[in-house]
């Protein structure tokens, strides 16, 4: 009953191979959310999702597709990795009806060489 | 310009000391106000939300000032346990799904 789950937790890759970072929640929440963090810029969101098969570019979606065929799940995809997409990615999620409270999952941590 | 702004710090504070910080957005259609707390490697959680009327919640206190576009969080006899980094958030009217952060505040409490 973790709640909120993403893997890996680290993940070390090449320039231009696809990697994909996994999101799981138990909540049923209808809002799924990816934000990326690093240094100097803080928290910046990359897509969401406000149900299956709904998604919406957020800040910073170049370089990333992401799906939502189940509820549950919000995989995130690099399809060519680079090195500026070296990050500490945080998955998150909420109910339809607060707009301020977001659930994190611990992170995946991605260094792209 | 971004769109939430944050003194990045670090405030180096003692004990028992009151430490403020101040978060400036840039869109005056935003609507909904949050801080979240973010301990060194951890996932961000929601520490409170800024109400227009000002709320306390124990040590800590935040604000809104709409004319100047800038929220605050006020805490009152820091403890070493409130050492993190500080987050605000803000929503947007008719952009309500998108939660925007910004760069946080570091807070170190010295014994």
């Amino acid at each position: 009953d973790a709640g909120i789950t993403q893997s890996p937790r680290y993940k070390i890759t090449e320039t231009g191979r696809q990697v994909t970072l996994m999101c799981h929640q138990t909540w049923s929440h209808s809002y799924m959310f990816w934000y990326r963090q690093d240094l100097g810029h803080g928290l910046r969101l990359i897509y969401y999702s406000a149900a299956a098969d709904i998604t919406d570019k957020g800040e910073v979606p170049d370089g990333y597709v992401v799906s939502r065929s189940k509820t549950e799940n919000f995989p995130l995809t690099l399809e060519s990795a680079t090195r500026s997409q070296t990050s500490v990615y945080f998955c998150a999620s909420r109910t339809s009806g607060n707009t301020g409270e977001l659930f994190f999952g611990e992170g995946s941590r991605l260094t792209v060489l | 310009r971004k769109e939430v702004e944050q003194d990045p710090g670090p405030f180096n504070v003692p004990e028992g000391a009151t430490v403020a910080f101040n978060c400036t957005y840039s869109n005056s259609a935003s609507q909904s106000f949050f801080w979240y707390r973010q301990d060194c490697r951890k996932e961000p959680k929601l520490l409170m939300s800024v109400y227009s009327s000002g709320n306390e919640d124990g040590r800590f206190t935040a604000q809104l000032n709409r004319a100047s576009q800038y929220i605050s969080l006020l805490i009152r006899d820091s403890k070493l346990s409130d050492s993190a980094t500080y987050l605000c958030a803000v929503n947007s009217r008719g952009a309500t799904n998108k939660l925007i952060f910004g760069t946080g505040t570091l807070l170190a409490v010295q014994p």
